[in-house]
């Protein structure tokens, strides 16, 4: 089936903290993974995503990891800023065949100064 | 910035009424995804264009149609709103069809429905 899990649902950590976010996949066949960063009022932005031959891809203070076998990849982000606060979407293509991607419901992260 | 524009930005609209909303891709980009997002959930697709044809669509019903131009610009449009069509609706464009692509987003126009 089409699903995309992604927890938890709310993060709040002290600014300078790191922050985890996880996602679960269902279809083995998928091969590229993106996140989202969607501020209030504004569209999703893309921050990182990750490819299915490649284990860990790391931008500054954000890295994704992927665990093919376990169909799950997870949003790093290391010492945490104010501006950091938002809420972050994972995301996966849906089963071969068809052309959309299916979006984790979101984890509304609160860095605390 | 991700170069995709769409408009308007807000809309207000009454049950039964028709909305078209519009979407300008990114420059070098084919293909324009729509999505809607409730308040509070993911996006959720609804279709995909690609070179002016639609080649995917979501679970939404025939009501919601689309166009895409030879520029590659889009629109969205939604016949007899209901309330539950009330939602922020996202276009995003991505340099080739399918997933597998970056895909970029615009700031959503956000539909109210009464």
């Amino acid at each position: 089936g089409e699903n995309v899990e992604q927890h938890p649902s709310t993060l709040s950590v002290q600014e300078g903290d790191s922050a985890v976010i996880k996602c679960t996949y269902s279809d083995s066949a998928s091969n590229y993974f993106p996140w989202y960063k969607q501020e209030l009022g504004k569209g999703p932005q893309l921050i990182i995503d990750i490819r299915s031959n490649v284990g860990e891809k790391k931008d500054q203070r954000i890295a994704v990891t992927l665990n093919k076998t376990a169909k799950h990849f997870s949003l790093h982000i290391t010492e945490t800023q104010p501006e950091d606060s938002a809420v972050y979407f994972c995301a996966a293509p849906s089963p071969r065949g068809t052309y959309k991607y299916i979006f984790g419901t979101g984890t509304r992260l609160k860095v605390l100064a | 910035e991700t170069g995709v524009t769409q408009s308007p930005t807000h809309l207000i609209k009454t049950r039964g009424q028709q909305v078209t909303l519009r979407c300008s891709s990114q420059s070098g980009h084919n293909t324009v995804s729509w999505y809607q997002q409730a308040l509070g959930q993911g996006p959720q697709f609804i279709f995909q264009y690609y070179r002016e044809e639609e080649n995917g669509r979501g679970n939404f019903p025939p009501r919601f149609s689309g166009l895409q131009f030879p520029n590659y610009s889009s629109e969205l449009n939604v016949n007899a709103l209901e309330l539950d069509d009330s939602a922020l609706y996202l276009c995003a464009s991505s340099q080739l069809q399918g997933t597998g692509t970056e895909a970029f987003f615009g700031q959503g126009t956000r539909l109210t429905v009464v």
